[in-house]
């Protein structure tokens, strides 16, 4: 079947280090690759996508590589702030349809 | 600013009572989703719907059922409230996967 695996959490960095947030998956052909991030009190939203091997995506200072060789899809950040601080969800949907499967979350927690 | 409403932001219920949670989306989208959120276990798809009257299940639908009567509207229904029902409730919507998801605030439930 499908599935995604995270690290786990927490992650506790101090502001301006380097992050990364390990996603790896299984899937049955070729999936679209997403993260999603939720701050305290919120739903989830949109963070940054990929759909289809070596396509990196990025959206406010993160960045994600499409990895087939590695089945892997690792969230980056070369400096993080206070403000990043939530949860991150890496995603992927199978093809052929709508649904997303989601991995469980890795917390992120960035102190002054 | 386009969003999904869900009616309530927590919920305290009494075991085996018949328990409503509503979403409403203002997007025209055709797909709603009810997911489960849950320490450790992440996101898991309850329902979802792709068009009016239309539903099927996700990986957990035991003791939950879903009503969308209108496109806007997708309704969770909890039949018979138990406590391992005790959790955070994340509606969503879209039109395809790779515009993305737009994710409710969520409704905590707990059934006392």
């Amino acid at each position: 079947g499908n599935s995604v695996t995270q690290m786990e959490g927490p992650v506790t960095l101090s502001e301006e280090a380097f992050l990364t947030i390990n996603c790896t998956y299984t899937a049955t052909g070729y999936p679209s690759l997403f993260w999603y991030v939720q701050y305290p009190g919120e739903g989830l939203q949109l963070l940054l996508k990929a759909t289809k091997a070596d396509d990196k995506g990025s959206n406010k200072g993160f960045e994600a590589t499409y990895r087939k060789e590695t089945t892997s899809f690792h969230l980056e950040k070369g400096s993080v702030q206070v403000s990043d601080s939530a949860v991150y969800f890496c995603a992927l949907n199978p093809g052929g349809g709508n649904k997303l499967t989601f991995g469980t979350g890795t917390q992120l927690k960035v102190e002054l | 600013d386009v969003k999904v409403t869900q009616s309530s932001r927590y919920l305290v219920k009494r075991t085996g009572e018949k328990v409503f949670l509503e979403c409403v989306q203002d997007m025209d989208h055709e797909n709603m989703f009810w997911y489960r959120q849950d320490p450790g276990l992440g996101l898991r798809l309850i329902y979802f719907s792709y068009d009016v009257k239309m539903k099927e299940k996700g990986d957990i639908p035991e003791g939950y059922s879903v009503s969308r009567e209108k496109k806007e509207r997708f309704s969770l229904i909890l039949e018979s409230a138990s406590t391992n029902q005790t959790s955070m409730y994340l509606c969503a919507s879209s039109w395809t996967v790779d515009y993305g998801y737009t994710f409710g605030s969520g409704t905590r439930l707990t059934v006392v």
